[in-house]
């Protein structure tokens, strides 16, 4: 019962090919985001969904595209991969559907490691 | 969006008492202040958060001050297994949910 699982947790893959990283979460929340973590462990948002809806889109190449079918699913899908691309990309979710006092911890998946060879 | 600063890397030894702090010069009146933890090969995971004075958990605590420019992120006793990441995140919770940024983080390494 993983609260927020993604799939799969390794990929490795040749430059030019296309490739979609799975999400899910089951803790009911509304908001889902990427986040990319380079080798020097900085992480960068990419993609903020509020309800199946695009609240955040940080300055990433349109190879990479979000989609969201449902609340507790969002699939990251990247076109024409290109060695800069390898990291390892973390899929989150938040309680926040906007407004409001509570605490807006996010909850993060185990993250894939992505290499473009 | 307020930008963090933080020590790059941070070490100490077990039993010590670890303060590792965040400047957000720019913080803005809705900005709350959020620490997460980073194991290797794992994603972050919530520590703490707060908005201002202090606030204390079972795990840490935010000492946050007055002008909350910065905050300061206390681990009491630390052990081994306290090596890891920490990141500091400020942001808007409400309106704004999800567009928080996260620092750059701090390398903490605990010693025998």
């Amino acid at each position: 019962d993983t609260a927020v699982s993604q799939t799969p947790k390794y990929l490795v893959t040749q430059m030019g090919n296309d490739k979609s990283i799975k999400c899910e979460q089951n803790l009911g929340h509304d908001t889902m985001y990427w986040y990319k973590q380079d080798s020097k462990k900085f992480l960068k948002i990419m993609f903020s969904y509020n309800n199946k809806e695009l609240i955040i889109n940080e300055t990433v190449p349109n190879r990479f595209s979000p989609k969201s079918p449902d609340k507790a699913h969002l699939n990251l899908h990247i076109n024409s991969l290109e060695l800069g691309d390898s990291a390892v990309y973390f899929c989150a979710s938040s309680l926040a559907s906007g407004g409001g006092t509570y605490t807006d911890t996010q909850y993060f998946g185990p993250g894939t490691r992505l290499t473009v060879l | 969006l307020a930008k963090t600063t933080q020590p790059i890397s941070m070490d100490s030894y077990e039993g010590q008492e670890v303060n590792i702090t965040c400047s957000h010069n720019n913080i803005a009146t809705n900005d709350y202040i959020t620490w997460y933890q980073q194991f290797p090969s794992q994603g972050p995971r919530f520590i703490i958060q707060g908005y201002k004075t202090k606030v204390t958990n079972e795990v840490a605590s935010l000492f946050i001050p007055a002008d909350r420019k910065s905050s300061t992120l206390s681990l009491p006793r630390v052990s081994l297994s306290d090596t890891a990441v920490y990141y500091c995140l400020v942001g808007d919770i409400g309106t704004n949910a999800g567009k928080s940024t996260f620092g750059d983080g701090t390398t903490l390494t605990v010693k025998p």
